[in-house]
């Protein structure tokens, strides 16, 4: 079973298009992440949350917007896209404290 | 804030030759800290981590990491890699609870034949 799964693994869209990526997670945590790699392979976060709140919204533009329906579910709804939002996000979820946190396998978003 | 840096952006080293990669790191509070490997086209997979207690800390696939808190480091070793330990090696740091991590840019390990 895939502890961390996100959907789609690849997205081509066109600029001002919007799209989602969808995240589960099936180890009962509590506390997720959004990642963004860019094409240095930097790694920063984005938005976590906790039992469905957000916690943190680091300097993301509000194209962006997480929802988290439930605790196992945290998705990532992105507005009018444009060039520089072209990355691989991933998610991530642990229990929160000095736990360590577990990752999604990714998705490449490509925009044209 | 807190701030991590790895010091070699590429460590080429020959199949079954001992390596060392390095991270620094620097907090104004207590951290805890990780190294994560990430193989070609997938996640992130975690290898170890400090939180307290013995500063040397073992992990999956033979590698270790020694924790150094005079000279805010933890840099990663393995005493003989193998050409699957080609791959992408972060390190992080983290502050607990909901936080999320701060990374450094990666250190890319090629192991040649």
């Amino acid at each position: 079973d895939t502890a961390v799964s996100q959907t789609p693994k690849y997205l081509v869209t066109q600029m001002g298009n919007d799209k989602s990526i969808k995240c589960e997670q099936n180890l009962g945590h509590d506390t997720m992440y959004w990642y963004k790699q860019d094409s240095k392979k930097f790694l920063k976060i984005m938005f976590s949350y906790n039992n469905k709140e957000l916690i943190i919204n680091e300097t993301v533009p509000n194209r962006f917007s997480p929802k988290s329906p439930d605790k196992a579910h945290l998705n990532l709804h992105i507005n009018s896209l444009e060039l520089g939002d072209s990355a691989v996000y991933f998610c991530a979820s642990s229990r929160g404290g000095w736990d360590e946190q577990f990752f999604g396998p990714g998705t490449r978003l490509t925009v044209l | 804030a807190q701030s991590v840096t790895q010091l070699d952006s590429q460590v080429p080293v020959f199949e079954e030759a001992p390596v060392e990669l390095r991270c620094n790191y620097s907090s104004s509070v207590s951290v805890y800290l990780f190294w994560y490997v990430q193989y070609p086209n997938q996640g992130l997979q975690l290898l170890l981590k400090y939180l307290s207690g013995s500063t040397l800390v073992k992990g999956i696939n033979g590698f270790e990491a020694e924790f150094n808190k005079s000279q805010t480091s933890f840099h990663l070793r393995k005493p003989s890699v193998h050409i699957s330990d080609t791959a992408e090696y972060f390190c992080a740091v983290g502050r607990g609870g909901a936080d999320g991590l701060t990374f450094g840019k990666g250190t890319h390990l090629i192991i040649q034949p």
